[in-house]
Formats: structure tokens, C-alpha cells, sequence
């Protein structure tokens, strides 16, 4: 497998722009997060899915905020509008819920630039 | 929320030398995990630590989780530029696994 994929690698963008990050996790994962890491903040978890199923949104900052997976192979994290604020690396992490020695695999992530 | 601290938040060592960091909360987890990751990469796993007092080697990294399953170290021993990178920690608890991490402890080791 080639890991999880996300895409684009880097993303620079005026503010108001909507932007679209996309998520293809590794196969047979039931388990998918979006992570945004700051400086300031760390990596601060946003929303996780399992099952293709929305569980724990409670770490979306806002409503302009919205993530989707509509299927098992494919997510979306959207930011609509964008501000300057919201410029940070973005992950996609997956995992099998396999027990407590299960692993996150992360993608590559991706730099938004919001201008 | 459950908080990980990590400690000391930036270091910077000469090769050879030996370093300890830690990762501190008031909750209890189910397990430990510790990730490195690399400029322009995603986090990678390291190890993962479940019962209390567990010591688990990898190589030159040692990495203990505390008896009360609250807190753990990784200690390097000779450190060699290789192994520069920001060091996470990240808890589990309760029958599910979603991982929250600390902050990172970014360690630069210089030749």
C-alpha cells in the first residue's frame, strides 16, 4: 500500500477563497482523522470518522469548517471562507481498530497558505 | 480534554550526548504511544507503551511509561544527528483508540 495520500502538498490561497484538502486513507482502515498542527498549538485533532461515519466533530474550529468521507477510500476537509488564521499543516492520519497497540498512519499533510 | 505535557519544549545537543524527555498528564491512558516526525512528514511511530512500569528499548531509545500510567520518558543514549526530529507523545484511552497528542519536544542534535 502506499500509505495515506493526501493532496494537495501545498495550497496558497486568498482569504474568502474556499479550499478544498482531499484524504485517501490506507486500505482496509476503518478508522480516519483530521489533524491541523501550529506552532503554537501542536497537533490539535479536528474531527475523526469511523466506518465512513462522522464521530467527534468537537475539534472543528468553526462552521466554516466542514469534513465529509463519502466513502471508505475518500475524505474531504473544506475551509469556506478561508482566513489568515486557519494557515497551518494539515494531516490525515488512519488507523484499524486493532486495541491499544493499534498505529496512526499519517499522510504527508498539507501546507495551507492563507493571504 | 485530556492534556499531554511535553518537556523541555526545544533542545539542542551535541553528538554523543545522552538526553531524557517527558510527557505528563493528570488522566490515565490505556496507552502510550511516542512518534517522530521529520521536517515536511507526517508523524511516524515509535513505540507503544500499555502497562504501568513497562520499559521498552529501540536501539539507542529507551522509553518507560509510569507506574500510574499517567506520564513517560524516552531517553537517547549517544545521540547522533540522525536522530533530530520533533518527538511526540501521544494518549489513548478507553476501548477506542483516538490518539491525542502533546505539543512535541523539537530536538536538534548537531554533528
Amino acid at each position: 500500500d502506499a500509505g495515506v495520500i493526501q493532496s494537495p502538498r501545498h495550497e496558497v490561497t486568498e482569504m474568502g477563497q474556499e479550499v478544498t484538502l482531499r484524504c485517501k486513507p490506507i486500505s482496509g482502515h476503518d478508522y480516519l482523522f483530521w489533524y491541523r498542527q501550529t506552532m503554537m498549538r501542536g497537533l490539535e485533532l479536528l474531527i475523526y470518522f469511523n466506518n465512513n461515519v462522522p464521530i467527534d466533530d468537537s475539534g472543528m474550529p468553526e462552521d466554516r469548517f466542514s469534513a465529509k468521507m463519502p466513502n471508505a477510500s475518500f475524505s474531504t476537509l473544506k475551509i469556506q471562507p478561508s482566513e489568515p488564521r486557519d494557515s497551518a499543516v494539515y494531516f490525515c492520519a488512519s488507523s484499524f481498530s486493532g486495541g491499544s497497540d493499534t498505529e496512526a498512519f499519517f499522510g504527508q499533510g498539507t501546507r495551507l497558505t492563507v493571504v | 480534554t485530556q492534556l499531554l505535557e511535553q518537556s523541555p519544549q526545544f533542545l539542542s545537543i551535541q553528538e554523543g550526548e545522552n538526553l531524557t524527555v517527558y510527557c505528563n498528564s493528570s488522566s490515565v491512558f490505556s496507552s502510550l504511544q511516542w512518534y517522530r516526525q521529520e521536517p515536511g512528514e507526517g508523524p511516524v511511530l515509535l513505540v507503544t507503551v500499555v502497562t504501568g512500569g513497562e520499559v521498552k528499548k529501540l536501539k539507542r531509545l529507551t522509553f518507560q511509561f509510569g507506574d500510574a500510567r499517567k506520564d513517560s520518558s524516552l531517553h537517547i543514549t549517544a545521540a547522533q544527528p540522525g536522530d533530530t526530529g520533533l518527538y511526540l507523545c501521544a494518549g489513548a484511552s478507553g476501548g477506542s483508540y483516538i490518539p491525542t497528542f502533546g505539543r512535541g519536544t523539537s530536538l536538534i542534535v548537531h554533528p
